[in-house]
């Protein structure tokens, strides 16, 4: 166990609905990223938050996508309009520091299948 | 955009073999290598983080080097066991060191 938890682990939904995914980050780490990964794929960086700022959000796939995270803690990640394209795992991460020598410390991942 | 390649994609092993696998990165601007563990239905767990030429690292019965001249890390496993049975990522940071660029991963089955 990371220390980092997502919810729900599990998501079967259908075409056109919205769905909505939580991060919850180690408690004391400020950085927290989100990743997806298609089958036979590695993960595929989305967008990281600096605390509460998102200060990289030109990897999300299209404009259905869009993260939050208000308070600096938790995040979220909200996709509209699904299309059976979207099914993937999609990972959380978070850490303290930001050189890229250090760790990002992963959660289990919300599976997503989109019917 | 990054070009982070691993071999093979997966790989079939009897209990007790060793075995190693490769990741291959661009080797001008190298700034540090991850590699992860991630077993199915867990979170990826993080194994080692790589950063100067020649670099060895061991943890149990996994080692991993590293060659930044060239552009390639290897991960070894000695004496293979079913709980290794997982698929092994590597990453490589971008310059601003605030994404990681990840391989395709070696899928490692381990049959008792």
């Amino acid at each position: 166990d990371t220390g980092v938890s997502q919810n729900p682990r599990h998501k079967i939904t259908k075409r056109g609905q919205n769905v909505t995914f939580r991060c919850d980050p180690i408690s004391e780490h400020n950085r927290l990223y989100w990743y997806r990964q298609t089958l036979g794929q590695g993960p595929e960086f989305l967008t990281y938050f600096q605390n509460e700022a998102q200060l990289e959000k030109s990897r999300l796939l299209s404009d259905r996508f869009s993260a939050e995270r208000p308070k600096g803690s938790f995040s979220t990640l909200e996709i509209q309009r699904t299309e059976q394209g979207d099914s993937a795992m999609y990972l959380c991460a978070s850490r303290a520091g930001g050189a890229g020598t250090d760790t990002q410390y992963f959660g289990p991942g919300t599976r997503l299948t989109v019917l | 955009i990054l070009n982070v390649e691993q071999s093979p994609q997966s790989l079939h092993v009897q209990e007790g073999d060793s075995t190693n696998f490769t990741c291959s990165f661009p080797s001008s601007n190298f700034y540090a290598l991850h590699w992860y563990r991630w077993e199915t239905a867990k979170s990826p767990e993080a194994l080692f983080v790589m950063t100067l030429n020649g670099d060895e690292k061991k943890k149990g019965r996994i080692s991993a080097t590293l060659n930044t001249k060239e552009g390639y890390s290897y991960l070894y496993i000695k004496g293979s066991q079913p709980e290794d049975s997982a698929t092994y990522l590597c990453a490589f940071p971008n310059n601003a060191g605030n994404m990681l660029t990840f391989g395709g991963g070696t899928r490692l089955m381990v049959k008792p």
